[in-house]
Order: C-alpha cells, then structure tokens, then sequence
C-alpha cells in the first residue's frame, strides 16, 4: 500500500495553462514536502507545509497543506516549459519518523 | 559548499560483480540519507546516518546491500554480487539533525545498470 498517493500520474498541458496536482495519505503527516525533479538528476526541494490549512506560494506555484495534514495540493499558474519535471511530494510521520517517504509523482509536460 | 556530491555518476556492471557509490553530504549536514528510485517510481528509502551511527538499516533491499560512513561525514553504500535487479538511480541526500523534517537536499544521484 502506498502511503502516499500521487493524481494525476502524468498531466501533459499547453504553456499558458493553469493545472492542479494532489498527494493524498490515510495517514496524518507532521511535514510533507513537494520537490521537483529533472531527467537524470536528484529531487530538489521546493516547499515545505507543516501546519494544517497552511498555503505558501512561491511565485506562479501554490502549495496547499489540508487542514487534517492528510492531503497537499500543489497548483500552478499560467505553467511554462520550464516547469515540465516529475512532482513529489513526501513527508514524515508516526510510522517513518526520522526519514521521509515519497509518492510516485506525476510527470509534468508543458508544451510550447 | 557545493551540495551532496554523488560519485560515479553512472555506473555500467556485469552481473555478479561488487560495485561501491560515494556519497559526500553538506558538511554541516549531520544526517544522511541513501534512496533507491527505478523508472516511474518515487525514491525508495534504504537507509539513514546521524553522524557516523546508522539508525536504520531494516530496508536495505537484501544483505547484498551495506553503507558506510565511517567518520560521520562521507558515506558508501556497496551491492555485492550485483542482479539485473539492481539496475536504477541511487539517491543520497542529506540534512541537518533535527531539521530532517524541513526536508532533505539531494545529489545528482548514481545511476547503475547491471548488464
């Protein structure tokens, strides 16, 4: 069983468009994480939510943490080429603490 | 200070042979983390070091697999008698103690293929 569920696993979308990914758990998270990751290199982070309820928004990306730390959303806005990469969430809890477990992600294509 | 720092970064072996990754943290990062991720999969945790103690080893794949880090600050982590199996991007990242929460900077990874 995942622990966490990433929908959709791949979103293929015109540049201009806005889009909406989600990371979803039965499991309550003390932090989660989204990290954006290119062909052939390492995850990088780009948010961290640790509260119930908390948005962070960092620049045309907004970050959604649900209020039971169940569930994160993330979402963009008018997306560019640039913003093509698979997203992962991943987060700590009960049952992992100490080191983080991930979803599977969704592939992100912006098209020009 | 660079970022983790991951040697090889790509790794061609015949089945059955040893093979050993490196892996150099942030230096004023006391943890360290080695992942496992395969094609259309997120990273798979393997193991993890607070300084030079490994504080959980129970998810290496098999006995073939160990890691080291011997002086707290690099760390390897070795498959012997490699499997096709075996094949996929080898993760290490690190972070500070207690902020391990916040989440984690990555290297570029290792990337092995078992022929």
């Amino acid at each position: 069983t995942q622990l966490l569920e990433q929908s959709p696993q791949f979103l293929s979308i015109q540049e201009g468009e806005n889009l909406t990914v989600y990371c979803n758990s039965s499991s309550v998270f003390s932090s989660l994480q989204w990290y954006r990751q290119e062909p052939g290199e390492g995850p990088v982070l780009l948010v961290t939510v640790v509260t119930g309820g908390e948005v962070k928004k960092l620049k045309r990306l907004t970050f959604q943490f649900g209020d039971a730390r169940k569930d994160s959303s993330l979402h963009i806005t008018a997306a560019q080429p640039g913003d093509t990469g698979l997203y992962l969430c991943a987060g700590e809890n009960g049952t992992n603490a100490g080191k983080s477990t991930f979803g599977d992600g969704t592939t992100l294509t912006v098209k020009p | 200070d660079t970022g983790v720092s991951q040697d090889p970064r790509h790794k061609i072996t015949k089945r059955g042979q040893n093979v050993t990754f490196r892996c150099d943290p942030i230096s004023e990062h006391n943890r360290l983390y080695w992942y496992r991720q395969t094609l259309g999969q997120g990273p798979e945790f393997l193991t993890y070091f607070q300084n030079e103690a490994q504080l959980e080893k129970s998810r290496l794949l098999s006995d073939r697999f160990s890691a080291e880090r011997p002086k707290g600050s690099f760390s390897t982590l070795e498959i012997q008698r490699t499997e096709q199996g075996d094949s996929a991007m080898y993760l290490c990242a690190s972070s500070p103690r207690g902020a391990s929460w916040f989440g984690y900077t990555f290297g570029s990874g290792t990337r092995l293929t078992v022929v």
